[in-house]
């Protein structure tokens, strides 16, 4: 079955970076874009950007432009969200999902558990 | 940029009554391109809704979705306990996904 687990909660301070892994199995890695969203604490869901595993093509929402950078290591069906110049406000529960498609309707359908990364000083 | 804006913002309902969620865009969306999530509290997102209406596998069909253009609604026709939840429309656009605010259904 389709698995997306993420790496343990992070706690990082105000400027550093942070990355989080998301492993996926069950399927075949790079035939499906994975993608990454966040939710801030008691907040909606805020999305962030994809990559195609297959080719490493990347694209950011433009709110996170210049700070997020998603990678992926195809021997072992792991993508990564990297975030730097961390804030205060980026503390948040970060989500991977994978896309898939049904005739030409796209949606996420799979997800990961959450990774949680606090930004504190 | 689409702008998704739903209402209400929080639905207080009773379990067996009847929720009517709406979801609507700033600029025309394609109906393949709007999906609707589910999400309890303490987890992970969950696709209850594609395409507008087609459901997603395993998801009731006491859920239902409808809509086009830039009106879109998801409808719970008799409330279980575990529907009471946060509902995301989310619509994909310009090679990006974008999500509305939300709505809460609770319980009265």
């Amino acid at each position: 079955q389709v698995q997306l687990v993420q790496s343990g909660a992070e706690v990082k301070k105000p400027g550093a970076s942070v990355r989080v892994s998301c492993r996926a199995s069950g399927y075949t890695f790079t035939g499906y874009y994975m993608h990454w969203v966040r939710q801030a604490p008691g907040q909606g869901l805020d999305y962030m950007g994809w990559i195609n595993p297959n080719s490493g093509v990347t694209n950011y929402a433009q709110k996170f432009q210049g700070r997020v950078t998603l990678t992926r290591d195809t021997s072992i069906s792991t993508a990564y969200m990297e975030l730097s110049r961390l804030r205060s406000d980026d503390t948040a529960m970060y989500y991977c999902a994978r896309d898939s498609f049904v005739d030409t309707a796209i949606f996420l359908d799979y997800w990961g558990q959450g990774t949680l990364v606090t930004v504190s000083s | 940029d689409i702008v998704l804006t739903q209402s209400p913002g929080t639905l207080s309902l009773s379990p067996g009554g009847r929720a009517t969620l709406s979801c609507r865009a700033s600029q025309f969306v394609r109906s393949n391109s709007l999906a609707w999530y589910q999400q309890q509290r303490g987890q992970a997102p969950r696709l209850l809704i594609y395409g507008a209406s087609s459901r997603a596998t395993g998801i009731p069909d006491r859920f239902s979705g409808s809509g086009s253009g830039t009106d879109f609604t998801l409808t719970i026709s008799r409330l279980e306990p575990e529907d009471f939840a946060v509902y995301y429309c989310q619509q994909y656009g310009s090679s990006l996904f974008t999500f509305g605010p939300g709505t809460k259904v609770d319980i009265k």
